[in-house]
């Protein structure tokens, strides 16, 4: 049974840069086909795509993010990670790795989260 | 970017009872929705993806109906665990975009 496990801090000063990595066990993050991706979801809020990331490396990143955003997978460490600089108070959220039941072009929802991991922007 | 609006944000219901939400989006989405359940706490759950087909374990009495712009997730004989937020996904740009509706709560009358 595939199951993600997000890690990071949980305290990042404003105008940082927060990375997290996402690790994968009971299944291969290289297995033909698969991506991975980031949802986040400020305190007392709804859920917010951050992007997807193949094992290729390809990504597509939401809009809003492009310019902060870098996502990228460990095939030798079966992780994947994700990367936000200049962060702000408004980057503060529970951040959960996902894997979207998707082959090819063909999408069947996020599966797969991890519990999720909170970040807070503060000084 | 194509929005995607859910109503009511609160629902008060009885267990037993049958609910219905709705999630609107702004342009035709074809059946390119998935619905989401969340529990305080917890991670989302895929309950139901391509409007209608049902994720992996999920019970018979969540079901999803719609097409282009107009979504409905119904909910029959409403159970204790079903009291949880609810949300819509959109995926008709996939892989370059999803977006969520803001969410439903269905809370206990």
């Amino acid at each position: 049974q595939l199951q993600l496990q997000e890690s990071g801090p949980g305290l990042v000063m404003p105008s940082e840069t927060v990375s997290l990595t996402c690790s994968v066990s009971g299944g291969s993050i290289s297995r033909s086909s698969f991506c991975w991706g980031w949802i986040r979801q400020p305190p007392g809020k709804g859920l917010e795509w951050i992007g997807t990331v193949y094992d290729s490396g390809g990504t597509y990143y939401n809009p809003s993010l492009r310019s902060r955003v870098t996502m990228s997978v460990d095939t030798s460490k079966n992780q994947f990670s994700l990367h936000l600089n200049s962060v702000t108070a408004a980057d503060t959220a529970v951040y959960y790795c996902v894997r979207p039941a998707a082959v090819g072009s063909n999408y069947y929802g996020m599966d797969v989260w991890g519990q999720g991991t909170t970040v807070t922007v503060s000084s | 970017e194509i929005v995607m609006t859910q109503s009511p944000a609160t629902l008060s219901v009885s267990p037993g009872e049958r609910v219905t939400l709705s999630c609107r989006a702004s342009q035709s989405i074809s059946s390119n929705i998935a619905w989401y359940q969340q529990k305080p706490g917890q991670a989302p759950r895929l309950l139901l993806y391509t409007a209608s087909t049902r994720a992996t374990g999920i019970p018979a009495r969540f079901s999803g109906s719609g097409s282009g712009a107009e979504f409905t997730l119904a909910i029959n004989n409403l159970q204790s665990e079903d009291f949880a937020v609810y949300y819509c996904q959109q995926y008709n740009d996939w892989p370059r975009g999803l977006t969520f509706g803001g969410g439903t709560k269905v809370e206990i009358k």
